[in-house]
């Protein structure tokens, strides 16, 4: 399995452009995750889906944040408009309930200026 | 509320040398796991080691081990050996369902390990 996929690896956009990241899950995980790690703020879990279904979407920061898994290999995290305080990376994760931990992909670095 | 306590910003230690790094928690679940990652200068998330609630022996894997205190609610990292190569962050981490009745994955601050020759 070629693990966790996110795309793209790095973005830079201007501030008021829309954003799409994007993560394919590991086949057969049932709990896909997506975090964002800042400095300041370390890692935050921003929404997790189970099944499909999103689960909590607390972590959430504002309405300019959204995430959507149409189906079970494929899962978008969108902000819109971005601002430079979005400035992160964003970390896309899948699992299934037991002892192997969480797997993680490779992050996609999103600058905001 | 569901809490991973990292106190430890940085730790450094000689190179051969054991090295503890320190996790505490705090959750009213009774079924819940513990787990460590290490995010390298590269920026990957790397799981190293797992430990159920309910596991009586504590977890071990190659030169990871987990000091499991359940009553003290602490899951500290022991490495032994230290090699260079284990300079990075680490991250200690909680699964839970919190009450909302799924399992989810929260993140202690992390603390940065510098291994010297």
């Amino acid at each position: 399995d070629a693990g966790v996929i996110q795309s793209p690896r790095h973005e830079v956009t201007e501030m008021g452009q829309e954003v799409t990241l994007r993560c394919k899950p590991i086949s057969g995980h049932d709990y896909l995750f997506w975090y964002r790690q800042t400095m300041m703020r370390g890692l935050e879990l921003l929404i997790y889906f189970n099944n499909n279904v999103p689960i909590d979407d607390s972590g959430m920061p504002e309405d300019r944040f959204s995430a959507k898994m149409p189906n079970a290999s494929f899962s978008t995290l969108k902000i819109q408009p971005s601002e430079p305080r979005d400035s992160a990376v964003y970390f896309c994760a899948s699992s299934l309930y037991g002892r192997d931990g969480y797997t993680f992909g490779s992050g996609t670095r999103l600058t905001v200026v | 509320a569901q809490k991973i306590t990292q106190t430890q910003p940085g730790m450094f230690v000689q190179e051969k040398e054991a090295v503890t790094l320190d996790c505490t928690y705090d959750t009213s679940d009774q079924s819940y796991g513990l787990f460590w990652y290490k995010q390298p200068s590269s920026g990957e998330m790397i799981f190293l080691i797992y430990q159920g609630s309910y596991d009586e022996q504590n977890a071990t894997e190659g030169r990871y081990s987990l000091n499991f205190q359940k009553a003290r609610k602490s899951a500290n990292l022991v490495i032994s050996a230290s090699q260079l190569g284990d300079s990075a962050m680490y991250f200690c981490a909680m699964r839970g369902s919190f009450g909302g009745g799924y399992n989810k994955l929260i993140f202690g601050a992390g603390t940065r390990l510098a291994v010297h020759p």
